[in-house]
């Protein structure tokens, strides 16, 4: 199975950061990772797919980066509404997984 | 715009069984494959099975196989998920989620999810 590692863990910052989570394969996926945000109480949604492309409707201030190993969510700036977890996961096969999560607060 | 509803869940007693649905609208159901994704108590998500679009092929977590069967009824636009023996460790909110139109491997879309409590 991939596993996938996420980090940091959590991350505190203000209204207007920048924040970068990254995600780490523990083999090579191409660029067959997708990003989800979860609020609480709330289900996934999905963010971007294919590492890079961004669903319709999701704010532009997210983006997505990476191949191989090694992958990158950027929230350019930080609004309090991005409040929530994010979860990675491979889209390369079954079975699929997803990294342990990272939780963003606003300071 | 694409609707999930989850509903069967509840709480049951360790080594029973319990079908959740998923009541699907909003697309051509018969058109994408399904998941269906748990979510453990203050955990993180975890992957249990998928059904491609006609039923043909299913694959299952290891942490579920044997015990749990994902099936599909096109004419009703419904997604179920069989659990049998079930443990303690299952005990989470079960959610549907739709393929991506691009990847079966991704999840567009998802459900608010029903929760399953195995406890004695």
């Amino acid at each position: 199975d991939i596993q996938l590692t996420q980090s940091p863990s959590s991350v505190s910052a203000s209204v207007g950061d920048r924040v970068s989570i990254t995600c780490r394969a523990s083999q090579g996926i191409s660029s067959w990772l997708a990003w989800y945000q979860q609020k609480p109480g709330e289900a996934p949604k999905l963010l971007i797919y294919a590492a890079s492309s961004l669903q319709s409707g999701v704010p532009s201030r997210f983006s997505g980066s990476g191949s191989g190993t090694d992958f990158t969510l950027t929230i350019s700036s930080l609004q309090p509404e991005d409040s929530a977890s994010y979860y990675c996961q491979q889209a390369d096969s079954f079975p699929l997984t997803f990294g342990g999560g990272t939780k963003v607060e606003i300071k | 715009q694409v609707q999930l509803v989850e509903s069967g869940g509840g709480v049951v007693q360790p080594g029973r069984s319990l079908r959740l649905s998923c009541a699907a609208s909003g697309f051509p159901f018969i058109g994408y494959g399904m998941h269906w994704v748990r979510q453990a108590p203050g955990k993180g998500l975890e992957w249990v099975a998928v059904i491609l679009y006609d039923g043909s092929n299913k694959y299952y977590a290891d942490s579920v196989k044997g015990r749990f069967t994902i099936s599909r009824d096109n004419s009703k636009n419904t997604l179920y998920l069989q659990m049998n023996s079930l443990r303690a460790e299952d005990t989470a909110v079960y959610y549907c989620a739709k393929v991506h139109s691009g990847s079966w491997y991704t999840l567009s879309d998802w459900g608010q999810g029903t929760l399953v409590t195995v406890s004695s």
